[in-house]
């Protein structure tokens, strides 16, 4: 059973497009975590939210904004791709409370053209 | 601001050798610490952790060791096998409200036969 999935594992889309990641995890974690690894594969957190509710979030573009439907989900829609859009976007979860070891996802692999 | 950083980008070793991953931090306020393992086309795997208290962690053929003095971690393989080829991330317990984990910039381990 896959710990932490994520749909799609590929996306290439055109610039100026719309597009949503979806993140599922069935380990019963409370807090669940968006990060971008580009291609020097330096992985940065994005966002993370502690039982729907959003407790980080770094300095990223608001034409991203997750959505967690309930404590199991956090999805990524992402507005108006750019080209600098183009990486990996891994989900992940954990126990709440301070930091501890994550669980990630496969990945996304985000082109935009 | 606060990072966590490795001295190699890419250590290539023979198998059955001994393999040494090294990672320099910058936040002394840093209390524990993980080894992630990446393979190609997969997320970040958890290897190991350590917390500030402790100066040594063993698990199966991996160690590591923690020197707050000079804030150092490292990261010792044991019989390094050809499946042990990924790249390696050390991360601290972040700066957000602790919630967080900063991640290093990676090191490629390549395991000639």
């Amino acid at each position: 059973d896959t710990a932490v999935s994520q749909t799609p594992k590929y996306l290439v889309t055109q610039m100026g497009n719309d597009k949503s990641i979806k993140c599922e995890q069935n380990l019963g974690h409370d807090t669940m975590y968006w990060y971008k690894q580009d291609s020097k594969k330096f992985l940065k957190i994005m966002f993370s939210y502690n039982n729907k509710e959003l407790i980080i979030n770094e300095t990223v573009p608001n034409r991203f904004s997750p959505k967690s439907p309930d404590k199991a989900h956090l999805n990524l829609h992402i507005n108006s791709l750019e080209l600098g859009d183009s990486a990996v976007y891994f989900c992940a979860s954990s126990l709440p409370g301070l930091a501890r070891s994550q669980y990630f996802g496969p990945g996304t692999r985000l082109l935009v053209l | 601001g606060e990072s966590v950083g490795l001295h190699l980008p890419t250590l290539s070793v023979q198998e059955g050798d001994n393999s040494i991953i090294n990672c320099a931090y910058s936040n002394s306020a840093s209390d524990y610490f993980i080894w992630y393992k990446q393979e190609s086309g997969k997320g970040p795997q958890f290897i190991i952790d350590i917390r500030s208290n402790m100066d040594k962690r063993q698990g199966q053929r991996v160690t590591v060791l923690l020197n707050k003095t000079v804030k150092h971690l490292s990261l010792q393989i044991a019989a390094t096998q050809p499946g042990d080829s990924a790249v390696y991330f050390c991360a601290e317990r972040g700066y957000t409200g602790r919630r967080a984990l900063t991640f290093g910039s990676g090191t490629r381990l390549q395991v000639q036969p």
